[in-house]
């Protein structure tokens, strides 16, 4: 079956760094993504990770270990337009399968 | 990227009646997905449109209840069918880009609303 399990939500401060964790279980695993959504807007594509190590993006960063089925999302310099929903999503054969998604609220 | 348009936006619909959503992308694609989003939760699959043949559904998604329609590489449609409350959602159209991360991109999404 596939699983995939993420925090429900988490608050940080402006400027700071927040870490949003996720565990996954997929057969057929080629890939793990990571999603911004803000309220009523589709999500958008932030990052992909198939190996094990680290993809930085700008502020953003996604970290992947397959042989723990972990994944992380690391946030820098919070703004406040940074508060949104992030989804982790683990693609198996040709499906992408999504988790609850991490409400963060980012605070002055 | 791939850009993908959705029709209706938004729409209020009456209990019992059925709605087809529409969703063009703008380059030709094997596969299409439709997604459903209840408020406040996360998105879950309804099924997989391939050209050419019937969809694919996933657990607890019927083809009687959600008929799908794929009659080229670039269109299909999502029906919604004998609409309850429950069926108050976003449904998403989907569909793979070219790009080797193969991120899936998101039409605008389709708000339903039944009273």
């Amino acid at each position: 079956g596939q699983n995939i399990d993420q925090p429900t939500e988490m608050t940080a401060t402006e400027g700071a760094i927040v870490q949003i964790n996720c565990t996954y279980q997929t057969s057929g695993f080629n890939g793990l993504f990571w999603y911004q959504q803000h309220a009523g807007e589709a999500p958008t594509f932030l990052s992909y990770n198939v190996l094990d190590g680290l993809e930085e993006k700008g502020r953003f960063s996604s970290f992947l270990s397959r042989s723990k089925g972990y994944s992380y999302l690391l946030l820098k310099e919070l703004q406040m337009k940074d508060s949104a929903s992030y989804l982790c999503a683990a693609r198996g054969g040709n499906k992408l399968v999504f988790g609850a998604g991490t409400i963060l609220r980012v605070k002055s | 990227s791939a850009v993908i348009s959705q029709k209706p936006s938004r729409d209020i619909c009456q209990r019992g009646t059925s709605l087809t959503i529409q969703c063009q992308v703008d380059s030709q694609v094997t596969m299409m997905f439709w997604y459903r989003q209840q408020p406040g939760q996360s998105l879950t699959l309804i099924a997989t449109a391939n050209q050419g043949s019937e969809a694919t559904y996933e657990s607890g998604f019927v083809i009687d209840k959600f008929p799908i329609s794929r009659p080229n590489l670039t269109f299909s449609t999502l029906t919604v069918s004998n609409m309850s409350p429950e069926d108050s959602s976003i449904y998403l159209c989907s569909v793979f880009g070219l790009a080797k991360t193969g991120e899936l991109f998101f039409g605008e999404g389709s708000r339903l609303t039944v009273l």
